[in-house]
């Protein structure tokens, strides 16, 4: 059974870099059959996509947040991190990692989600 | 890269059906048949539901389907239980850009 679980700070401040990691457990991150991904959820509303990697290192991102969002994958590690820089309140948000599935690109597996804040 | 519509919300009572739609474009939910709807109760993880448009992963009840017509796509809750109330959301993949989009979410009360 395939598991994900996101770690890293809690609090943030404004203008600094939030950093998050997601590690995978029960499979290969290097498996071809699947991109990593990163989601958040801000308070009461919807999700929004971040972006996501491949285990080579190719990664795609949400043109609202591309730039300043960084995806980078730890193969030896079986993890995946998101940087997201200049963060604001705005950035407040539940962040999930998650697996989607290629090509069907559907997000099959979901760590628990992290909350970050952010302020000063 | 636009949010897909979904009603804000549904409602049904037990035993009942309700469909809930999530409106796209030609370049995600029309152009291809990746699809996707999550389930979502307070304070978890989504959880995957439909895939595909229409195709169900193991362990989820056949009292949900999936469906498109065209630049919309459908999820329906047929006999519908208490344990349906959540949240539910749609997704789409767009092949030529390689976004993901999701539905901005239906809240689903059971009466």
């Amino acid at each position: 059974q395939v598991q994900l679980q996101e770690s890293g700070p809690g609090l943030v401040k404004p203008s600094q870099t939030l950093s998050l990691t997601c590690t995978v457990s029960g499979g290969s991150i290097s498996s071809g059959d699947y991109y990593w991904s990163w989601i958040r959820q801000h308070p009461g509303k919807g999700l929004e996509w971040i972006g996501y990697i491949y285990y080579s290192g190719s990664a795609y991102y949400n043109p609202s947040l591309k730039s300043r969002v960084t995806i980078s994958v730890d193969t030896s590690k079986n993890q995946f991190s998101l940087k997201l820089s200049s963060v604001t309140a705005a950035d407040t948000a539940v962040y999930y990692c998650a697996r989607l599935r290629s090509p069907s690109s559907n997000f099959d597996y979901w760590g628990q989600g992290t909350l970050v804040t952010v302020s000063s | 890269q636009s949010a897909l519509t979904q009603p804000p919300s549904a409602s049904g009572s037990p035993g009942q059906s309700v469909t809930i739609s999530c409106t796209g474009t030609s370049s995600d939910v029309g152009g291809y048949n990746y699809v996707s709807w999550y389930q979502q109760y307070p304070g978890k993880a989504p959880k995957l539901m439909i895939y595909e448009v229409n195709k169900r992963p193991s362990g989820v009840p056949d009292r949900f389907s999936g469906s498109k017509s065209g630049n919309t796509a459908s999820l329906t809750v047929s006999g519908l239980q208490a344990e349906d109330e959540a949240d539910y959301y749609c997704s789409s993949y767009a092949v030529n850009n390689k976004y993901v989009v999701f539905g901005g979410g239906t809240k689903l009360t059971v009466l």
